[in-house]
């Protein structure tokens, strides 16, 4: 659904560490969902995506992985990086393919 | 192949004036989004443009707010008579068709209002 919230939650990992960032989606007819990177004082960086004939993806060291029975998605980075430090988004079209809704965002926060 | 690019980048206004903020879509994408994203919060969608046309205008307050895709030249956001609740980060995105493809973002537009 719509991002809410003064406050992003965040998750804290070591280096190296397996990440899991999760998203609850509202629209139960939504199709096409997105995960975004958005580093500090830039634009959302496209991740990967995945559509709802599939329940999971695998990119470059991140899988998304969709659950329709619960509206949740969830984004795995495996061996995260301090590069990977940013606030990760999902994403969901709704009402056609020309508007993007954004999910609350969570700051992922790497720790050598 | 140029990302999306927005300008300014930093736009600083007094209550009362304008802003005009610049988009040019990734070269051979016929499709603009604004988005606008207020401090620790997600990315809220404001208009759907193509060329020379407004397709979805949804997200846009009903005042002050326009927007343009014209034939030639970049897509505008205008913002007349401003106030402080506009200062927030506004960002463009493009595709190249409507319906299977990823929007791409702009590095966006920081505008503060005084």
């Amino acid at each position: 659904g719509e991002s809410v919230g003064l406050h992003l939650p965040t998750l804290s990992v070591q280096e190296g560490d397996n990440s899991i960032i999760n998203c609850a989606y509202s629209n139960s007819a939504s199709d096409y969902f997105i995960w975004y990177k958005q580093e500090s004082g830039k634009g959302p960086q496209f991740i990967i995506d995945i559509r709802s004939n599939m329940d999971k993806r695998q990119g470059q060291r991140v899988t998304v992985l969709l659950n329709k029975t619960v509206k949740h998605l969830s984004l795995q980075i495996a061996a995260t990086q301090p590069g990977d430090s940013a606030v990760y988004f999902c994403a969901e079209f709704s009402g056609g393919y020309n508007k993007l809704i954004f999910g609350a965002g969570t700051r992922l926060a790497v720790h050598p | 192949n140029a990302g999306v690019m927005q300008n300014p980048r930093h736009l600083v206004r007094r209550r009362g004036q304008e802003a005009r903020l610049r988009c040019s879509p990734m070269k051979g994408h016929s499709h603009v989004y604004w988005y606008r994203q207020l401090p620790e919060e997600g990315l809220k969608f404001m208009v759907y443009l193509q060329k020379e046309n407004i397709i979805d205008e949804s997200g846009m307050p009903k005042e002050r707010f326009s927007a343009e895709f014209p034939k030639e030249g970049p897509s505008i956001l205008r913002i007349q008579q401003v106030v402080r609740g506009d200062s927030a980060a506004y960002f463009c995105a493009s595709s190249p068709v409507e319906g299977t493809d990823t929007q791409y973002f702009g590095p966006g537009t920081r505008l503060t209002v005084l």
